[in-house]
C-alpha cells in the first residue's frame, strides 16, 4: 500500500539534544513538507521540497533542519536551539500541480 | 498573505443531526480550498477539496462544501452526522504549483448520542 510513515510516533529527548524525525513516501510525490501542530494553532508550516535537492524555509524554520537527498525521503532535524521543540509533528507529501497533501501519522516529540 | 479563519473552536451535535463547520479565507486570487479531518493523534486525511468548476463540491463520507466567492467562504456539511465523525476538522487555502497551504486553527467536533 502506498502511504507515508513516519517514525517513531513517540519521541522523547532531553533538552540541549538535536533529534532527527523520520519520513518516507511511497507515492511518488514531488513535493514533500514538515508541519508543526500545537494545540488552538492549527499546523504551522516548517520547511518544504518540491524536487530533490532543494528546500525552502516556511514560517517557523528556526531551530529546525531538512535535507532531501533522495526523493522518498526528508527527514527533519530539531536542534537544540529550537527554543519549544515539543509539539506533534506532521509530514506531508504532494504531486506537484495538482490538489492536496497526503499526510503521515505523525511524531509526538516530547522534550524533558 | 493568504489566512483562513475557522470562527467556531468547539461544536457540538446530536447524532443524526445536520452539520454545518465555518471557513473563511484570504486569497488574493481564485483559491485552492481543502478541508481536512484529523482523529485524535493521527494524521489528517483530506476530505474534499474545490479548484475550478461547480462550486458545490462532494467529498468522502457524506460530506459536501460550497465556495462562495461573494462570502470568501468554504463551508463544509454533512446532512445527517454519525458519532464516527467526532474529531477535528481543518480548512485550508492554498495556490497551484508546490501547494503550500494555510490552515485554519481547526474545529473540534462532538457527536453526543
Amino acid at each position: 500500500d502506498g502511504g507515508i510513515t513516519q517514525s517513531p510516533k513517540y519521541l522523547f529527548r532531553k533538552e540541549g539534544q538535536n533529534v532527527t524525525l523520520s519520513c518516507e513516501q511511497n507515492l511518488n510525490h514531488d513535493a514533500m513538507y514538515w508541519y508543526r501542530q500545537d494545540p488552538g494553532q492549527g499546523l504551522r508550516l516548517i520547511y518544504y521540497s518540491q524536487i530533490v535537492n532543494d528546500f525552502q524555509k516556511g514560517d517557523i524554520a528556526e531551530g529546525y533542519s531538512v535535507s532531501r537527498e533522495k526523493k522518498e525521503s526528508f527527514p527533519l532535524t530539531v536542534t537544540s536551539a529550537q527554543k519549544n521543540p515539543t509539539a506533534f509533528y506532521l509530514c506531508a507529501s504532494s504531486p506537484l500541480g495538482q490538489g492536496g497533501q497526503f499526510f503521515g501519522p505523525g511524531t509526538r516529540l516530547t522534550v524533558l | 498573505a493568504q489566512s483562513v479563519t475557522q470562527p467556531d473552536i468547539h461544536i457540538t451535535v446530536s447524532e443524526g443531526a445536520s452539520l454545518e463547520l465555518r471557513c473563511n479565507y484570504s486569497y488574493g486570487a481564485t483559491p485552492y480550498l481543502f478541508w481536512y479531518v484529523q482523529s485524535p493523534g493521527q494524521g489528517l486525511q483530506l476530505l474534499l477539496k474545490y479548484f475550478s468548476g461547480d462550486t458545490l463540491v462532494q467529498g468522502i463520507k457524506g460530506f459536501e462544501a460550497e465556495f462562495k466567492r461573494s462570502q470568501s467562504s468554504f463551508n463544509l456539511r454533512k446532512p445527517s452526522v454519525h458519532w464516527s465523525d467526532a474529531a477535528e476538522y481543518f480548512c485550508a487555502v492554498g495556490a497551484g504549483g508546490y501547494q503550500k497551504v494555510t490552515f485554519g486553527i481547526g474545529t473540534k467536533l462532538q457527536v453526543i448520542p
